[in-house]
């Protein structure tokens, strides 16, 4: 079935150490996102990439950073500069102009 | 920053009941989207209204949209338990589309 895989489904770290979260997408869509969500609230856009080699900071970018080497991979890494990392991660993809997006089922990243 | 905004914050009723959830939003859109999370999952598109519709059905769901007062509703009708999750209104912030700004949600519970 066609989809997005977010891996793992639960991370546990340690302050000060950067971690990477892993998006994959069979959908062969262009753009993908990275979201953050807190607990009780509504998301915030981290990074987003329209094509394969491009990508844009979002509203939350600080202490973050991602690549799209391929289309099909969009992973986001959580450095030690984010000062509070501990949140619920959301990955989505869309396909063609304004069209819905697609979203993973998440990564909770624990950092203690 | 958070655009969207939904209200009620929190709305609890009883199954079969109608629940409405209520967005607004601040800038031009040329279309709007309802999203719906369940606990500890990712966000599942619902319904798609583009800014010339004033209305739309999808099952149980009714989705209005009044552009002269920025805002949108969400009519889930003859409610059930497995409705229970939390429900987003999203735009774009741009005409290309590529950036989709949630609001805070509006948690739904239906009790049995």
């Amino acid at each position: 079935d066609g989809g997005i895989t977010q891996s793992p489904k639960y991370l546990f770290r340690k302050e000060g150490q950067n971690v990477t979260l892993s998006c994959e997408q069979n959908l062969n869509h262009d753009a993908m996102y990275w979201y953050r969500q807190d607990p009780g609230q509504g998301l915030r856009l981290i990074y987003y990439s329209q094509i394969v080699n491009d990508f844009q900071k979002g509203d939350i970018a600080e202490g973050y950073s991602v690549s799209r080497e391929k289309k099909e991979s969009f992973p986001l890494t959580v450095t030690s500069a984010q000062k509070n990392p501990t949140a619920f991660y959301l990955c989505a993809s869309k396909g063609q102009l304004n069209s819905p997006l697609h979203f993973g089922n998440g990564t909770r990243l624990t950092v203690t | 920053s958070q655009q969207g905004e939904e209200d009620p914050q929190a709305l609890s009723i009883q199954e079969g009941e109608n629940a409405t959830m209520n967005c607004s939003y601040k800038t031009s859109i040329n279309n709007l989207q309802w999203y719906r999370q369940n606990s500890g999952r990712g966000l599942v598109h619902l319904i798609l209204i583009r800014s010339n519709e004033r209305e739309k059905h999808s099952g149980r769901l009714r989705v209005t949209l009044d552009t002269s007062k920025k805002s949108s509703s969400l009519l889930i009708t003859a409610s059930r338990a497995a409705d229970t999750a939390s429900y987003f209104c999203a735009n774009p912030q741009e005409t290309s589309g590529s950036r989709l700004t949630f609001g805070e949600g509006t948690q739904l519970t239906v009790n049995p």
